[in-house]
C-alpha cells in the first residue's frame, strides 16, 4: 500500500515568512500532484512534477519531486494572508495515467497580517 | 465550462437507511472517479470509472457501497445500508481521457452525515 506522509499538518506564521511543506514516502510514483482546497470547495490542482529533481515555479510558490520520486516539497516564499489555505500532495501511481491518487493529509496553513 | 457538480451538498441519515450521490463530470471527461474524506483521514481513493465501464474499484470499502455510470455521463454512488464509519466528504472528480498532464478537476464534495 503506498502511503504519502505530509508534514506539517498545522502550520502558523506571519505574514512576509517563508515555509516549506513536505511530502515523504517510501514508494515511487509517476507523478506528485499539489492542490490546494478552500473550505466547502474540492482540491484545485496547484502543480504536477512528473521527472525525479523536477523543480516548478507558481509566483511564490516552488515545487519539487525528489530525485528518487519519492518525495516533494512546497516552499512558499513572503508568505501573504492570502496563501492561507488547506495544501494536499498527491502521488500517482507507478503506471502514469492511471490517475489513482494517494493523497497526503494535509497541511493547513494560517498566514496571519 | 461548467465543473464538476455533486448533488447532494450535504445529507444527513439515520444509520441503515440508503443514500445516493449523484455526480455530474465536466462534459466529455470519459475518466470519473470517486474519492472520500473520512474524518480525521486522508482523502482516498474508492473508484475509477473509463466511460461506463469500472476501471478499478479496488478502494471500495464493501459491498455496501454500489456505484454506477450508466450511459457514460453522470455517476452515482449508493450506500445501503449507511453506518455511522461512512460519514466523510465524498468527492467526484473527472478528467480527459488521454493523459498527457491533463487536469484532474474536482467537484465541491458531498458530505455525509450518518447518526
Amino acid at each position: 500500500t503506498q502511503l504519502l506522509e505530509q508534514s506539517p499538518q498545522f502550520l502558523s506564521i506571519q505574514e512576509g515568512e517563508n515555509l516549506t511543506v513536505y511530502c515523504n514516502s517510501s514508494s515511487v510514483f509517476s507523478s506528485l500532484q499539489w492542490y490546494r482546497q478552500e473550505p466547502g470547495e474540492g482540491p484545485v490542482l496547484l502543480v504536477t512534477v512528473v521527472t525525479g529533481g523536477e523543480v516548478k515555479k507558481l509566483k511564490r510558490l516552488t515545487f519539487q519531486f525528489g530525485d528518487a520520486r519519492k518525495d516533494s516539497s512546497l516552499h512558499i516564499t513572503a508568505a501573504q494572508p492570502g496563501d492561507t489555505g488547506l495544501y494536499l500532495c498527491a502521488g500517482e501511481g507507478e503506471i502514469q495515467g492511471a490517475q489513482k491518487l494517494v493523497f497526503g493529509q494535509g497541511t493547513r496553513l494560517t498566514i496571519n497580517p | 465550462e461548467a465543473g464538476v457538480t455533486q448533488f447532494p451538498s450535504h445529507s444527513v441519515i439515520e444509520k441503515g437507511q440508503t443514500v445516493t450521490l449523484r455526480c455530474d463530470p465536466i462534459s466529455g471527461h470519459d475518466n470519473l472517479y470517486w474519492y472520500r474524506r473520512v474524518m480525521g483521514k486522508e482523502i482516498k481513493f474508492l473508484l475509477h470509472f473509463v466511460k461506463e465501464s469500472k476501471q478499478d474499484e479496488s478502494g471500495m470499502p464493501n459491498n455496501r457501497f454500489l456505484a454506477e455510470r450508466t450511459g457514460g455521463t453522470y455517476s452515482t454512488l449508493k450506500v445501503q445500508p449507511a453506518e455511522l464509519e461512512d460519514s466523510g466528504v465524498y468527492f467526484c472528480a473527472s478528467s480527459r481521457l488521454h493523459y498527457s498532464g491533463n487536469t484532474i478537476y474536482f467537484g465541491e464534495g458531498s458530505w455525509l452525515t450518518v447518526v
